[in-house]
């Protein structure tokens, strides 16, 4: 039973198209998370959530635009894909205040944009 | 502002101890995290300290000096399959919320 589960696992587009990923946990987490893995391996947040209210936007090009229609899920969509858009993207999901104290990952979508 | 240090690359032996160091600076410290990730992998939460001293679970074993800025994990009786990358990370309540600071990682090898 996968705790935080996000699809696609591989995508591949080109320059300008728009595109969406999609995480759900299972967890009864309150706070849920987007993260950017470049090709140097840095682990870099981009958004984080909390009960579906924006909580961290980390200086993230507008063309990013993260939605949580409920606490469970947290999307992203990414307009007019650029080159440098290529990472793989991992959403994660934490108690905040109450229970484990880690972040919980899902397996990562693959993006690459050619 | 906030910054995580850690070497870029370890090599061991299959067997031996290896111990790696990683230093933080952040406003709001709320816990120190390490993470494994092997490679096409996503990161796996390994240990936990959010009070001085060591945390000890099986062959890995975790410390923290919060006065100093500093962590390390040490890993006992190498085995191959610990060949991965090793993320340091810290969280920071400083913007109101909760959020997991990462560092480079480190990426160890070991060697038969």
């Amino acid at each position: 039973d996968t705790a935080v589960s996000q699809t696609p696992k591989y995508l591949v587009t080109q320059m300008g198209n728009d595109k969406s990923i999609k995480c759900e946990q299972n967890l009864g987490h309150d706070t849920m998370y987007w993260y950017k893995q470049d090709s140097k391996k840095f682990l870099k947040i981009m958004f984080s959530y909390n009960n579906k209210e924006l909580i961290i936007n980390e200086t993230v090009p507008n063309r990013f635009s993260p939605k949580s229609p409920d606490k469970a899920h947290l999307n992203l969509h990414i307009n007019s894909l650029e080159l440098g858009d290529s990472a793989v993207y991992f959403c994660a999901s934490s108690q905040g205040t109450r229970g484990a104290p880690e972040a919980f990952f899902g397996q990562g979508t693959r993006l690459t944009v050619v | 502002g906030q910054n995580i240090d850690q070497p870029t690359e370890m090599t061991a032996t299959e067997g031996a101890i290896v111990q790696i160091n990683c230093t933080y600076q952040t406003s709001g410290f709320n816990g120190l995290f390490w993470y494994q990730q092997h490679a096409g992998e996503a990161p796996t939460f390994l240990s936990y300290n959010v009070l001085d001293g060591l945390e000890e679970k099986g062959r890995f074993s975790s410390f923290l000096s919060r006065s100093k800025g500093y962590s390390y994990l040490l890993l006992k009786e190498l085995q191959m399959k610990d060949s991965a990358s090793y993320l340091c990370a810290v969280r920071d309540q400083a913007s109101g919320t909760y959020k997991y600071i990462f560092g480079t990682g480190t990426r160890l090898k070991v060697l038969a």
